[in-house]
C-alpha cells in the first residue's frame, strides 16, 4: 500500500520567514495530494490540494509543488504569521474513491 | 465546503462501556469516513461508511469493536465498544465531496478518554 513520509516533524520560524514542509510517497499511481492544517482542539482543515496533472498551485501565501518523477510534494508558506502555528499533514491517494494515506505531521511554530 | 457536526465533542468513560459518536453533515454526501487520531499522532482510517451497505473496515479494525451505521446520506454513527484505556483517542468523521472521495472535509472530532 501507499506510504507517505513527512519532514520535518517540527519546524520553528520567525514571523515573516518562509516555511517549507516536504512529503514523499511510494505509490506511483497516487495522483491527488491534499494538505491539512490542524489547530489545537480542532479537526484537520483542508488548506490546499494538488492533482498530478499540475506541478504547482498557489493560494495567497500558500503554495504546493509536485514532482511526480521524484514522488515528492512540498508545502510552502510565505510571510508566516503566528496564526500559522499548527500541525500540518500531507496526504496522498489514487483519486476517485480511493482512501487517503496521511503523513505523520509537522508541528509549525511561528514566533512573533 | 460541507459543515460537519460531531457529538459529543468530548467524553470520559469507564472501561468496559460503549460510546456512540454521531456525525451530521449539512448536505447529502456519498462517502463518509471514520478516523482515529491517537495523542500526538497522525490520522488512521477506521472504516468507510456507505449509505445502504455495510461499512468497509481497514486492516486492524473490526466491526464488533467499531460498529458503524449509515442510515441516510447526511448521518453516520461510530460506536466504540467494550472500551479500554488504549481506545483513548480523537475520533474524527470526514466526508468526501466533489470528485469521488476528494476533497475530504473533517469535523472537529470527539475526544475520548477511558479511565
Amino acid at each position: 500500500g501507499e506510504n507517505v513520509e513527512q519532514h520535518p516533524s517540527t519546524l520553528s520560524v520567525q514571523e515573516g520567514d518562509s516555511a517549507v514542509i516536504k512529503c514523499t510517497y511510494s505509490d506511483s499511481a497516487s495522483n491527488y495530494f491534499p494538505w491539512y492544517k490542524q489547530e489545537l482542539g480542532k479537526g484537520p482543515q483542508l488548506i490546499i490540494d494538488i492533482r498530478s496533472n499540475v506541478g504547482e498551485k498557489k493560494d495567497q501565501r500558500i503554495a504546493v509543488t509536485l514532482n511526480k518523477t521524484a514522488k515528492h510534494f512540498s508545502l510552502h508558506i510565505t510571510e508566516t504569521q503566528p496564526e500559522d502555528s499548527a500541525v500540518y499533514f500531507c496526504a496522498a491517494s489514487q483519486g476517485g474513491y480511493s482512501t487517503l494515506t496521511f503523513g505523520k505531521g509537522t508541528m509549525l511554530l511561528v514566533s512573533p | 465546503s460541507a459543515v460537519i457536526s460531531q457529538k459529543p465533542s468530548r467524553d470520559i468513560c469507564q472501561r468496559g462501556t460503549s460510546l456512540t459518536i454521531q456525525c451530521q453533515v449539512d448536505s447529502q454526501v456519498t462517502m463518509m469516513f471514520w478516523y482515529r487520531q491517537q495523542p500526538g499522532q497522525s490520522l488512521t482510517l477506521i472504516a468507510t461508511a456507505n449509505q445502504g451497505s455495510e461499512a468497509t473496515y481497514e486492516s486492524g479494525f473490526v466491526i464488533d469493536k467499531f460498529p458503524i451505521s449509515r442510515p441516510n446520506l447526511t448521518f453516520s454513527t461510530l460506536t466504540v465498544s467494550n472500551m479500554s484505556p488504549e481506545d483513548s483517542s480523537i475520533y474524527l468523521c470526514s466526508v468526501g465531496t466533489g470528485q469521488g472521495n476528494q476533497p475530504q472535509h473533517f469535523g472537529d472530532g470527539t475526544r475520548l478518554s477511558i479511565l
